[in-house]
Formats: structure tokens, sequence, C-alpha cells
């Protein structure tokens, strides 16, 4: 199956730039994902990238899309203690949904 | 309010009791899924529906059954649980395949 990797954990402190790096290995993918997980609750949908797109950026979020290496990465600019939580990559292979393994960002104060 | 549902939020279990966990959304969405969630291995699919009596596996489906009976509902069965079932389980909808997913709360099991 599909692959998709990402480190597992990421400490910042706050008010720094955190950024979270996600591989994938289908590029065929419509778009590529990035949810966000809360202590506790469901995931949602943070922000997403059309796979003809090389950066989209919406407020504090920025995602950067090299195809050619299948390299997605999210830039959270000032991150903020409420950012804390584990973010997902995830793409589409086929008719089936592929997360990777999460990053759980730790905002210092 | 546009959810998504799960019943029940938290189960413990014992080998080999047949249970349901129950998902349900209000959107009118075609494709619904399960995944299953476990430390370090991020949310694995177990089965997904292209639409009503549309089912298919996943990447771990081994020991679950899912129906799709009705568009809003999409239950996932457990004939026999394991305690390698022990896991955080969340339903979600989209309109299609490629499109956003919204995730219900997620249900707890535990099997003793």
């Amino acid at each position: 199956g599909e692959d998709v990797e990402q480190s597992l954990f990421l400490s910042v402190r706050e008010g720094d730039s955190s950024v979270i790096n996600c591989t994938y290995t289908d590029s065929s993918s419509t778009y590529l994902y990035w949810y966000k997980q809360e202590p506790g609750a469901g995931l949602q949908l943070l922000t997403y990238i059309f796979s003809n797109m090389d950066m989209k950026q919406d407020q504090r979020l920025t995602v950067l899309l090299n195809k050619k290496d299948k390299h997605l990465s999210l830039r959270i600019a000032d991150t903020q203690t409420g950012d804390s939580a584990i973010y997902f990559c995830a793409e589409t292979y086929g008719q089936n949904f592929v997360f990777g393994p999460g990053t759980r960002l730790s905002v210092l104060p | 309010e546009a959810q998504v549902t799960q019943n029940p939020r938290y189960l413990i279990t014992v080998t080999g009791k047949k249970l349901t966990v129950t998902c349900s959304q209000n959107m009118n969405h075609e494709y619904m899924s399960w995944y299953r969630q476990d430390p370090g291995l991020g949310l694995r699919q177990i089965y997904y529906s292209m639409n009503v009596e549309v089912t298919d596996k996943g990447d771990v489906p081994e020991g679950y059954k899912v129906s799709r009976k009705e568009k809003r509902n999409f239950p996932l069965i457990l004939e026999s649980p394991s305690p390698n079932q022990t896991s955080l389980y969340f339903c979600a909808s989209s309109l299609g395949v490629g499109n956003e997913q919204f995730f219900g709360p997620g249900t707890r099991l535990t099997v003793l």
C-alpha cells in the first residue's frame, strides 16, 4: 500500500515558526491534506493543497508542495499554545484515504 | 448542524462478544469510511463505502464487517472481537473520495 511518512514529534517555543514535514508516495494524488487532532477529539481539516500548486497560504499557515520529491510541508507562523496538537498529512490513493502517523507538536512557553 | 455521530463513545467488552459501532451523517455524503487510530501508526483505513450497497476493504479489514443499506448510516461490526482490536475508531464522511472528510468524535474500544 501507500506510505505517508512524518516525524512523530516536534517541539517549538511560543512565537516561533513550526515546520511539519511529510513525504508521500502516490504522485497521482489530486489533493494533499493537513488535518489537526486536538486532545480527545476527532480530526479536523486544517488546510489542503491541489496537486498542481506549489504553495498555499492561509493566514498563519503555509503549505509547500514539492511534487518532484513528493514532499509536503506545513508551516505555522507565530506558533501559539493552542496549536499544540497532532498534525496528520493525508493523500488520496485511488479510492482510499491514506494518513501519515501524525506529528505531535508541543508548544513550549 | 452538519455532523457525523458515532455510538457508543466508549465501550469495554470481552473477547468474542459481537458488537456494533454505529455511524451516521446528516450531510447526504456519498463516501463514508472507518479508521482505527493506534499510537505511532496514525489512522489506518478499515473499510470504506462509495455509496449505498457499495463497500470495499481498506488497509486493515481483517476482523471487521460493514454495511451500507442507507446513505446516512455506516455501521462497523466486530463479529468476534479480540484484544488486538482495542483501539480508537473514527468514522468519517465526505461528498466524494477526494473531498474534505468530516470526522465523528471517535469510539474508544477496549477488548479484554
